[in-house]
């Protein structure tokens, strides 16, 4: 089973900076890997997907870069709605993994 | 337009068998490429992984749950049925299936709202 591993865990950033999101696999998945952004109470929407793909209607500030093992979601200057918890996701081998989460907090 | 919507009773005892129902709009699970999946997130903790089924009937399953799961389909109705034997609190969580097809990347989009179950006596 593929581990992923997200840091940091909790981001303190204020509106208007930039977050910078990390996503590392216990072994390589290609370009499969995916961000989801999930708020509280919501179910967890598509961000990016193979890596660097923006899903649809997903703004320009969310950008994913990455292959193998490393992979950074950046978020270039940080909305109000942007505070929230992003998880991803790797497709590349069965089971498919989710990472533990990157909480980005108001500070 | 896609949408999912998971359903099912909120509370089961444990030992007993959870039987969660995702119904959908918005696409054909017998096209080609299409899967709907499942994803549980315990209160406070992070998504995890169940089951995913395929147009074509094909199958995967987390390898921990592999034994307590079972996929069905209905495409007439539209409806995946997952279900999970043995209940156990530490399966209470939220509920999720979500579309996955070739036009999303082979990706989970969209979810359904999810439905919490709660496992206790």
């Amino acid at each position: 089973e593929i581990v992923l591993t997200q840091s940091p865990g909790t981001l303190s950033l204020s509106p208007g900076e930039r977050a910078t999101l990390s996503c590392r696999a216990s072994q390589s998945v290609g370009s499969y890997l995916a961000w989801y952004q999930q708020k509280p109470g919501q179910a967890p929407r598509l961000l990016i997907d193979d890596a660097s793909n923006r899903a649809t209607g997903i703004p320009a500030r969310f950008s994913g870069s990455g292959s193998g093992t490393d992979f950074t979601l950046i978020i270039s200057s940080l909305e109000p709605e942007d505070f929230a918890v992003y998880y991803c996701q790797q497709r590349s081998n069965w089971p498919f993994t989710f990472g533990p989460g990157t909480k980005v907090e108001i500070k | 337009q896609i949408t999912l919507k998971e359903s099912g009773p909120t509370l089961v005892k444990p030992t007993q068998t959870l039987t969660l129902t995702c119904t959908f709009s918005g696409f054909s699970l017998s096209a080609s490429g299409v899967g709907v999946g499942w994803i549980r997130q315990p209160p406070g903790e992070a998504l995890e992984w169940l089951a995913l089924i395929y147009w074509n009937d094909d199958k995967r399953y987390s390898p921990s749950l592999k034994s307590r799961l079972t996929l069905s389909k209905d495409t007439s109705k539209k409806q995946v049925v997952l279900t999970m034997t043995n209940m156990d609190p530490v399966d209470t969580a939220t509920y999720y299936c979500a579309h996955s097809s070739a036009t999303r990347n082979n990706w989970f989009d969209p979810w359904g709202q999810g439905t919490l179950v709660t496992v206790s006596s």
